[in-house]
């Protein structure tokens, strides 16, 4: 059984330039939550997708922004990035009706030069 | 809004023995879970222990187990017999018991190295 998984693994990107992150959930999850976790610090939650829609959101711009398709795998995609942006970027996939469903995928590692 | 802190960012301790991992949460809700997370070099985040609020029982995992004192808002993970593969990050997290889409929310972690 296919846990969560994420690509790519590692990227380097310039500033300004836009990045797409891909998530595919674990089977039988319908719900993908994305966090940003910068050296040493614990994830910090950026949004939720159910459905096809945006659920919930954490406090970053606009410029960070998401989708889910039909078969429940997501993007999270950053525009005109920032040196800042440079952080392990994690999925979780759980089920919206099973409480503490939780399961990680390894993360993209995005450095931004 | 929920807080997590975790006031050790780092850790060590001699292989085969116990060690203590802090951590205390605020929050107004009553019904809540609370998580520790093990996060090796790997980066994968590994559910290590949860535990009900609810259940005054403390949950119990192998070499894991954790001390809840609801009252003082308090959860620290206890690994007994501690193995160099324990040696990475450890996370406590917190989580409405409510589902949806509430998200889980983290402390910055500690740092536990086990040593030879």
């Amino acid at each position: 059984d296919a846990g969560v998984t994420q690509s790519p693994t590692h990227l380097i990107k310039t500033r300004g330039q836009q990045v797409t992150l891909r998530c595919s959930p674990k089977s039988g999850h319908d719900t993908v939550s994305w966090y940003q976790q910068a050296l040493g610090q614990g994830p910090q939650f950026i949004f939720q997708y159910y459905e096809e829609e945006e659920r919930q959101r954490g406090n970053f711009p606009d410029r960070f922004s998401g989708h889910q398709f039909p078969n429940y795998s997501s993007e999270l995609n950053v525009n005109a990035l920032l040196l800042g942006d440079s952080a392990l970027y994690l999925c979780a996939s759980s089920h919206l009706r099973t409480v503490s469903g939780y399961t990680f995928g390894s993360g993209t590692r995005l450095t931004v030069v | 809004a929920q807080t997590v802190t975790q006031s050790q960012p780092e850790m060590s301790v001699q292989e085969a023995e116990t060690v203590t991992l802090s951590c205390t949460y605020d929050t107004s809700e009553n019904n809540y879970y609370l998580f520790w997370y093990k996060q090796p070099p790997s980066r994968q985040m590994i559910l290590v222990i949860r535990q009900e609020a609810y259940k005054q029982q403390n949950a119990t995992e192998n070499r894991f187990s954790v001390n809840f004192q609801k009252a003082a808002k308090s959860f620290s993970l206890k690994i007994s017999d501690s193995q160099l593969g324990d040696t990475a990050m450890y996370f406590c997290a917190f989580f409405p018991q409510e589902t949806g889409n509430t998200p889980l929310v983290f402390g910055k972690g500690t740092r536990l190295s086990v040593i030879a």
